[in-house]
């Protein structure tokens, strides 16, 4: 069945410095949209960018993600980290498959120190 | 303004006890989910529903039944209780996976405890 997978459980970073994520994917599907969800502490999680296209970049809140079928990846940036971006972040698979539900990947807690 | 709203946020009840966490959608989505969340497991499906009287079983359903009442609401029954079942819950609702665009729209949790 399909699977994300995030092997990184904890990202520690000093504020400024560049930020990447990693995610995975597994599915047998060619039309799978790959999604990254962030949340807050004590905050509900949302979504913060989605693609479904193959070699396009999508960009929100100055992050962005390129879906790219060849490596099935989808790895989420930033330029520069900032405080605010401390958070867990889920990356996440959605395809006919799974009838469209979300297949969240294990999570990664990023941390940014000043 | 469209929410998805959990209650109770916090719960404590003791091992073998009867708790329900519920859940109340306005965004007029067809399909809610059940998560729980557990550090280094992310966050995994327990039940899901397509619409009013509808329930899917999801990857993680031992020791929970679910039930939708209306389009609007969705429960999660934890009939006899453990220590294991201590996690953070969310609900979800999205439109038809179909189109395409399952964003969901989360809940702001509720935090059980079993002792």
């Amino acid at each position: 069945g399909d699977s994300v997978t995030q092997k990184e459980g904890l990202v520690t970073l000093t504020e400024g410095l560049p930020v990447m994520l990693n995610c995975t994917y597994q599915t047998i599907y060619s039309n799978a949209f790959l999604f990254w969800y962030v949340h807050y502490l004590n905050e509900s999680p949302r979504l913060l960018l989605k693609s479904s296209t193959d070699n396009k970049r999508t960009e929100h809140q100055g992050f962005h993600a390129t879906l790219h079928k060849s490596s099935s990846s989808f790895h989420l940036q930033k330029s520069s980290a900032q405080l605010s971006d401390s958070a867990l972040y889920y990356c996440a698979l959605s395809d006919l498959y799974n009838q469209g539900k979300l297949i969240f990947g294990q999570g990664t807690k990023l941390s940014i120190k000043p | 303004e469209a929410a998805v709203t959990q209650s109770p946020r916090n719960k404590v009840t003791v091992t073998g006890g009867n708790v329900t966490l519920s859940c109340r959608q306005t965004n007029s989505h067809n399909y809610m989910y059940w998560y729980r969340q557990d550090t280094g497991h992310g966050l995994r499906l327990i039940h899901y529903s397509y619409g009013a009287g509808n329930l899917q079983i999801g990857d993680v359903p031992d020791g929970y039944k679910a039930t939708r009442t209306t389009q609007e609401d969705f429960f999660l029954l934890l009939e006899l209780a453990s220590p294991s079942q201590t996690s953070l819950y969310f609900c979800a609702s999205s439109h038809s996976p179909w189109t395409g665009h399952s964003d969901y729209t989360f809940g702001s949790g509720t935090r059980l405890l079993v002792i």
